[in-house]
C-alpha cells in the first residue's frame, strides 16, 4: 500500500517558471490537502478538496492552483514561480468518516532561483 | 479563527530528563487534536491523537499527551527523553467541519544534550 505520493521530491525553478506538483494517494480519501512548510515553520494549508471536482482555498492560496479530476489525485500548480515559493510542500489526505489523522506525503522540496 | 500555540520555540532537556511541550489551542467547537514530528528533511510522522473520552492519550516512542478541555491545552509530555528524541514537534489541531482541515502550530525543537 502506497499510500499518499508525491514527485518530484526535488525540484530547483527559476523565477517566472511553472511547475506542477503531483500528488496520489491509493486509500480512497475523500479528502486531499495541500500544505507549504517554510524553514523553522509549521505547516499553512494552501488549498483542500472534499471530493473530485470540489476543491477550495487554505490559508495562503496565492500564486497557486489545484484541481481534482479524480478521486486519486491532486495536482498542485504553481504558474509564475517566485523566490517566495521556496518551500517544502506536503501534499495528505484522509477519509471521509471515522476518528483518524490525515496522512501525509514526503514532500517535495522546491526552490525558487 | 483557529489557532494553534507553540509557546516555546526551542527547548533544551538532558538525555535521561522529563519533557513537556506545551500547546494551546483556539477553537469554538471540540477539537481533534494531533502531536506529530518531524526529524530534520523528513515528513511528518503522528506521535499520538486525540478525538473523545480518555482525556490522557498515550501514543508511540512513550510520549503521552493530556487534553484539558479548561485550559484549552493538549501539552506533550515523555517522562525520560532519549538523545534520539531531537526533531521538531508539531501540535494540530482538526474540526469535523468544512474539510476536516487540519491547522498546523508553529512547531517546538527538541535539543538533547548528553
Amino acid at each position: 500500500n502506497a499510500g499518499v505520493t508525491q514527485t518530484p521530491k526535488f525540484r530547483i525553478l527559476k523565477i517566472g517558471q511553472s511547475m506542477t506538483l503531483q500528488c496520489t494517494q491509493d486509500m480512497n480519501h475523500n479528502y486531499m490537502y495541500w500544505y507549504r512548510q517554510d524553514p523553522g515553520m509549521g505547516l499553512k494549508l494552501i488549498y483542500y478538496s472534499v471530493g473530485a471536482g470540489i476543491t477550495d482555498k487554505g490559508e495562503v492560496p496565492n500564486g497557486y492552483n489545484v484541481s481534482r479530476s479524480t478521486t486519486e489525485d491532486f495536482p498542485l500548480r504553481l504558474e509564475l514561480a517566485a523566490p517566495s515559493q521556496t518551500s517544502v510542500y506536503f501534499c495528505a489526505s484522509r477519509p471521509f468518516q471515522g476518528n483518524t489523522e490525515a496522512f501525509f506525503g514526503q514532500g517535495t522540496r522546491l526552490t525558487v532561483v | 479563527a483557529q489557532s494553534v500555540t507553540q509557546p516555546d520555540i526551542h527547548i533544551t532537556v538532558s538525555e535521561g530528563a522529563s519533557l513537556e511541550l506545551r500547546c494551546n489551542y483556539s477553537y469554538g467547537a471540540t477539537p481533534y487534536l494531533f502531536w506529530y514530528v518531524q526529524s530534520p528533511g523528513q515528513g511528518l510522522q503522528l506521535l499520538l491523537k486525540y478525538f473523545s473520552g480518555d482525556t490522557l492519550v498515550q501514543g508511540i516512542k512513550g510520549f503521552e499527551a493530556e487534553f484539558k478541555r479548561s485550559q484549552s491545552s493538549f501539552n506533550l509530555r515523555k517522562p525520560s527523553v532519549h538523545w534520539s528524541d531531537a526533531a521538531e514537534y508539531f501540535c494540530a489541531v482538526a474540526l469535523n467541519t468544512g474539510g476536516f482541515k487540519t491547522i498546523f502550530g508553529a512547531g517546538t525543537r527538541l535539543f538533547v544534550k548528553a
